[in-house]
């Protein structure tokens, strides 16, 4: 089984600095995948970035980048010239990889706090 | 992206009576939809795989009996919350997967509150 965990329950910057989130995993896979995912106020789930565990250049889109450290089983976030909505729950999440019809397992998440 | 939709997005009921909540893929199809229980300030915990044309997959300490999945058809699955008690008052997501992507595509959820 899978384990995500994300160990800073909370966190809060100054809008326009920068931010990094934490999340580490356990697994016995070789092929899996990882995301993050942003829960706003509204509750909806939304896609921030995700990586390929067989890739090795860090993912990025746009302000958020990613930290990958596969040996050490890390998967960081990196957030840029933070916004104030970029409030938000945010979520580390590990699918495993091949054809197999499974859920995500994710981690407790960390309340980001955007101050003006 | 891949589009899932959800209804009702709140729902409140009496103890003891069922709620049903559906979950729907607009444009694209879905062999696998996931349903997913949120508690206040907490984390997703996946409850259930909905197959279609099959049986759910449920994980350990999910009561098949007590939350009926349906597959019917490509594009819809449906939760259903049976006599439903206070404890069962929680925010009900569910996801789905386009093709082969490992990456879940969320429902807006569903808020259940159980009087």
């Amino acid at each position: 089984a899978q384990t995500v965990t994300q160990s800073q329950p909370e966190m809060s910057v100054q809008e326009a600095e920068t931010v990094t989130l934490s999340c580490t995993y356990d697994t016995s896979e070789n092929n899996y995948y990882l995301f993050w995912y942003k829960q706003p106020p509204s509750r909806q789930m939304i896609l921030v970035i995700r990586q390929e565990a067989y890739k090795q250049q860090n993912a990025t889109e746009n302000r958020f980048s990613v930290n990958f450290q596969k040996a050490a089983k890390s998967f960081s976030l990196k957030i840029s010239d933070s916004q104030l909505g970029d409030t938000a729950m945010y979520f580390c999440a590990f699918a495993t990889g091949g054809g197999g019809a499974d859920g995500l397992t994710f981690g407790k998440g960390t309340h980001l706090i955007i101050q003006p | 992206g891949a589009v899932v939709s959800q209804h009702p997005s709140r729902v409140i009921c009496k103890s003891g009576t069922s709620v049903k909540i559906e979950c729907r893929s607009l444009d694209f199809q879905a062999t696998t939809m996931f349903w997913y229980r949120q508690f206040p300030k907490q984390s997703l915990m996946l409850m259930a795989t909905s197959n279609e044309g099959s049986k759910a997959t449920y994980e350990q300490g999910v009561e098949k009996d007590k939350f009926l999945i349906n597959h019917a058809s490509l594009t819809l699955s449906t939760l259903t919350v049976t006599s439903a008690h206070p404890e069962d008052s929680s925010f009900y997501i569910c996801s789905a997967r386009v093709g082969g992507s490992r990456e879940l595509f969320f429902g807006e959820g569903s808020r259940l509150t159980v009087l």
